[in-house]
């Protein structure tokens, strides 16, 4: 399996707080993305990250920041949780971006509750 | 925009069976397509990935296939287990930038 963890794994809040999820790599991929995963929606993608300090938005990115200042460190912020943020936040890697080494491999993902 | 369907949303069969899930997706100008497995409460592991160029990929019982000029992709499964019981999702690669774009997924059920 990729070396990819995420934490926490699981995290309930209230709505208005702040929170930070973290994916962290051990296999010095260049590319890293943060999806959520929703009931009728299926898994899309919030914000992606193709170098340190380099991000860009994905299909979901309204309330949501991220920041990348290490390759094995990628965050991702909510700077006022909502109740429609409720999800299953997962975090993946691949190599390259096109290619023969687009291959992209999951973390096992944060369960996040928001009351 | 590009939009992956799989159908059927959910399928059970007896074990022993060969099966076959498809994925159809809207615009042809794809960079590749990789076919996920998702357990329930898991994470996602990659099972096949196709690029734009090739036709096909097998890894055991498993065999994926690409269509581009129709749009479709399918996975077949070979004398299927009740170990093989999960969702299993496609997503296309679109862009250069590696995003992908995944289905809804088939919930696949293999009874003993």
């Amino acid at each position: 399996d990729a070396g990819i963890t995420q934490s926490p794994r699981h995290k309930v809040t209230e709505t208005g707080t702040p929170v930070t999820l973290r994916c962290h790599q051990t296999e010095n991929h260049r590319y890293m993305y943060w999806y959520r995963q929703d009931p009728g929606h299926g898994l899309r993608l919030i914000h992606y990250s193709y170098g340190v300090k380099d991000t860009d938005k994905g299909e979901v990115s309204d309330g949501y920041s991220v920041s990348r200042s290490k390759t094995e460190d990628f965050l991702l912020t909510l700077e006022s949780a909502t109740s429609s943020q409720t999800s299953v936040y997962f975090c993946a890697i691949s190599e390259s971006s096109g290619g023969a080494y687009n291959e992209q491999f999951f973390g096992p993902g944060t369960r996040l509750t928001v009351l | 925009k590009q939009e992956v369907t799989q159908i059927p949303a959910a399928l059970s069969v007896p074990e022993g069976e060969n099966l076959v899930l498809n994925c159809s997706f809207t615009d042809s100008a794809i960079y590749n397509l990789q076919w996920f497995r998702q357990d329930p409460g898991k994470g996602l592991t990659s099972l096949l990935l196709i690029q734009s160029s090739q036709r096909e990929q097998t890894s055991g019982r498993l065999n994926a296939s690409l269509d581009k000029s129709s749009g479709r992709s399918t996975l077949y499964i070979a004398a299927s287990q009740p170990g093989d019981s999960a969702t299993y999702l496609c997503a296309v690669g679109s862009s250069n930038t590696g995003k992908l774009i995944f289905g809804q997924g088939t919930t696949l059920q293999v009874k003993p």
